[in-house]
């Protein structure tokens, strides 16, 4: 178990629609960072964010947007899903969001838009 | 850019074989930071090891071993006696000192162990 926590575990959902994921990192990390796996584009960076502040940004599309809480949760929001939203969502968890910081990875969400 | 490469997209062994898993790694920065991550098939990914690009000495935790080569920019991971437990996707990855402090991962390998 890395400490870090993300609900809901599994998600269907049709295409238009709107859903929220969410993390919460380990106790003492103060940046979240999230991750896309898909089958065609592997472990992609889309966000980072540290102590409530964006950090810094990957491949996020403009459909999706996150934030990071006062109590240091994040919530990743996917809008206007399309069929190729379909993918396990990770979250990831370091001390200070570092180069040099181990990253921690929740257990994901699974994705699946219909 | 930084970039990472596993150029072996799946490979079989027989319980108690050794195997290794290579990676190949791209950066400018001076400072990095390499790592494996372990997914088995429940689909958590799991930390193994990071090493710092000033630390070239080389890893043993049990069965596991790390080759970290600057000379030819490879972090090679080698498991010992392999179990079926082991069979999962190994990912190698890379972070930098400057401004990608994020992961870049390479598109990782299929280890499978069969009894």
């Amino acid at each position: 178990d890395s400490g870090v926590t993300q609900t809901p575990k599994h998600l269907i959902t049709a295409t238009g629609q709107r859903v929220t994921l969410r993390c919460s990192p380990r106790s003492g990390d103060l940046s979240v960072y999230w991750y896309q796996q898909s089958l065609d584009q592997g472990l992609q960076f889309l966000i980072q964010y540290y102590n409530g502040e964006e950090r810094a940004k990957g491949n996020i599309l403009e459909r999706f947007s996150a934030q990071q809480f006062p109590d240091l949760h994040s919530e990743l929001n996917l809008s206007s899903l399309e069929l190729g939203d379909s993918a396990l969502y990770f979250c990831a968890s370091s001390e200070q969001g570092r180069g040099a910081d181990t990253q921690y990875f929740g257990p994901g969400t699974r994705l699946t838009v219909l | 850019a930084q970039k990472v490469t596993q150029a072996q997209t799946e490979i079989s062994v027989v319980e108690k074989e050794d195997v290794t898993l290579d990676c190949v790694y791209e950066t400018r920065d001076t400072t990095y930071y390499l790592f494996w991550y372990k997914q088995p098939p429940s689909g958590e990914l799991v930390f193994l090891i990071r090493r710092n690009s000033f630390d070239e000495q080389n890893e043993i935790s049990g069965r596991y071993s790390w080759n970290f080569q600057k000379s030819t920019s490879s972090f090679n991971f080698t498991i010992t006696a392999s179990q079926v437990v082991d069979s999962a996707v190994y990912f190698c990855a890379l972070s930098e000192a400057g401004s990608a402090r994020q992961l870049t991962f390479g598109s990782g390998t299929q280890l499978t162990v069969l009894p």
